[in-house]
């Protein structure tokens, strides 16, 4: 079974500065996905960025790039010069293949962490 | 727009009645599968289908059943309504089945449900 650990339940950060949202993950299987998922207050889950088990570098995405730790099992979301608009749950997710015939099962959620940017 | 259509948006059920969420994609995805999100719990799979007749059982299918007749369509009936069954619902879907890991899944709006 998959697991998805996010130890942060809520951070403060000023505007302007960088943030770290903390993902740690378990799984048995060798080929992965970790997706990170923005959900604003008007609900709506919004993908931000997606990095495979076998990416050499870490994925980014404008203002978004992803620390992906390996050997260390993480996938922390960076967030560079943080906005008002970036206040939201973010949600760290993975998939895995569903099963020997390819295919990819459903995500598996963390329990998110909710990020308020203060001006 | 394009996308996941899910509605009602919000709904009032009294425990033991029966309700159906409905969730409806135009973009051709195969691959379709129903979540519950609950304070402090992230999301959680209840259901999903990888193509029309075809559906199997999530993290937490137990009160829920699920019917997949076309690709477009992916209903979610609550057949006696439990007030643990007061969540906020997403249907999710991804274009295929063997779709690669880095497929992401694409959320309808959401349906908020209270159960008293």
């Amino acid at each position: 079974a998959q697991k998805i650990t996010q130890t942060q339940p809520g951070m403060f950060v000023q505007e302007k500065e960088a943030v770290t949202l903390d993902c740690t993950y378990d799984t048995s299987d060798p080929s992965y996905g970790l997706f990170w998922y923005k959900q604003p207050s008007s609900g709506e889950m919004i993908f931000l960025i997606y990095q495979g088990s076998y990416d050499q570098q870490n994925a980014t995405e404008g203002r978004y790039s992803l620390n992906f730790q390996k050997a260390r099992k993480s996938a922390n979301l960076v967030i560079s010069a943080s906005q008002l608009g970036d206040s939201a749950m973010y949600f760290c997710a993975m998939r895995v293949p569903r099963d020997s015939g390819g295919g990819a099962d459903g995500l598996t959620f963390g329990k998110g962490t909710h990020l308020i940017i203060q001006p | 727009n394009a996308g996941v259509t899910q509605t009602p948006k919000f709904h009032i059920l009294k425990t033991g009645q029966s309700m159906t969420l409905q969730c409806a994609q135009d973009m051709n995805h195969g691959y379709l599968s129903w979540y519950r999100q609950d304070p402090g719990m992230g999301l959680r799979r209840i259901h999903y289908s990888v193509a029309a007749g075809i559906t199997d059982k999530g993290e937490v299918p137990d009160g829920y059943n699920v019917s997949r007749s076309n690709t477009e369509d992916f209903p979610l009936r609550l057949e006696s309504a439990a007030p643990s069954q007061t969540s906020v619902y997403f249907c999710a879907s991804s274009p295929r089945d063997r779709a690669p890991l880095s497929q992401p899944q694409h959320f309808g709006d959401g349906t908020r449900l209270s159960i008293l």
